[in-house]
């Protein structure tokens, strides 16, 4: 159980492009997504708290404008990088709860890459 | 704000030892949850073990155990009969209790741990 399916796993496009990544709860519903960032040989970063039906709330200095998050359902959360450079090449991870006081489930993670 | 903190950026034994992680945190809250996590060559993040702060006895799951001292804020991992499966990169986290709000995690800088044959 708790299993969370991130998409796509590797991503290559060029600078200026718009990528989507999908993060779902396959099989519980989950009210709360977190994404997060990770640098290569850094730990993870929190970017923003996803709450299903509402606006997400982001960590002090990530861009809402550039980095826009969508939670339309309890099952799926999206992350758009908007017009994408080559700065934004990183490991992307979402991850989810369960419910209050559960540990969260990670995502397989999407390497983007941008040239 | 609350802050997790891993001394030890890399640790190496042999194969069937048993070796500690260390993690340190701060808060001032008294009801939270304890995480280690286990990152894999793979990328994907694996939940290792959990403690609710307020449960004296601690958390074991087969080959993993923690020791969580409260008073003292720690939190260490330790592996048993350790197999080369278990390298990867371990973060410990910190998580409030649902009563302060969003529950985000707040990891340490992680341990690199290689598990030599």
């Amino acid at each position: 159980g708790a299993v969370v399916s991130q998409h796509p796993s590797r991503v290559i496009c060029k600078s200026g492009t718009s990528v989507k990544i999908e993060c779902r709860s396959l099989d519980f519903q989950a009210t709360t997504m977190f994404w997060y960032r990770q640098f290569p040989k850094q730990s993870l970063m929190l970017m923003a708290t996803s709450n299903e039906g509402s606006k997400a709330t982001y960590e002090q200095g990530v861009e809402k404008d550039k980095f826009l998050i969508n939670h339309a359902s309890l099952t799926l959360s999206t992350l758009t990088v908007t017009s994408a450079h080559p700065e934004d090449s990183s490991f992307y991870i979402c991850s989810a709860q369960t419910g209050e006081d559960q540990p969260q489930h990670f995502g397989d993670g999407t390497r983007l890459s941008i040239l | 704000a609350q802050t997790v903190t891993q001394s030890q950026p890399e640790m190496s034994v042999q194969e069937a030892e048993t070796v500690t992680l260390s993690c340190t945190y701060d808060t001032s809250e008294n009801n939270y949850y304890l995480f280690w996590y286990k990152q894999p060559p793979s990328r994907q993040m694996i939940l290792v073990i959990r403690q609710e702060a307020y449960k004296q006895q601690n958390a074991t799951e087969n080959r993993f155990s923690v020791n969580f001292q409260k008073a003292a804020k720690s939190f260490s991992l330790k592996i048993s009969d350790s197999q080369l499966g278990d390298t990867a990169m371990y973060f410990c986290a910190f998580m409030k209790h649902r009563g302060w709000g969003a529950q985000k995690l707040v990891f340490g800088q992680g341990t690199r741990l290689t598990i030599n044959p």
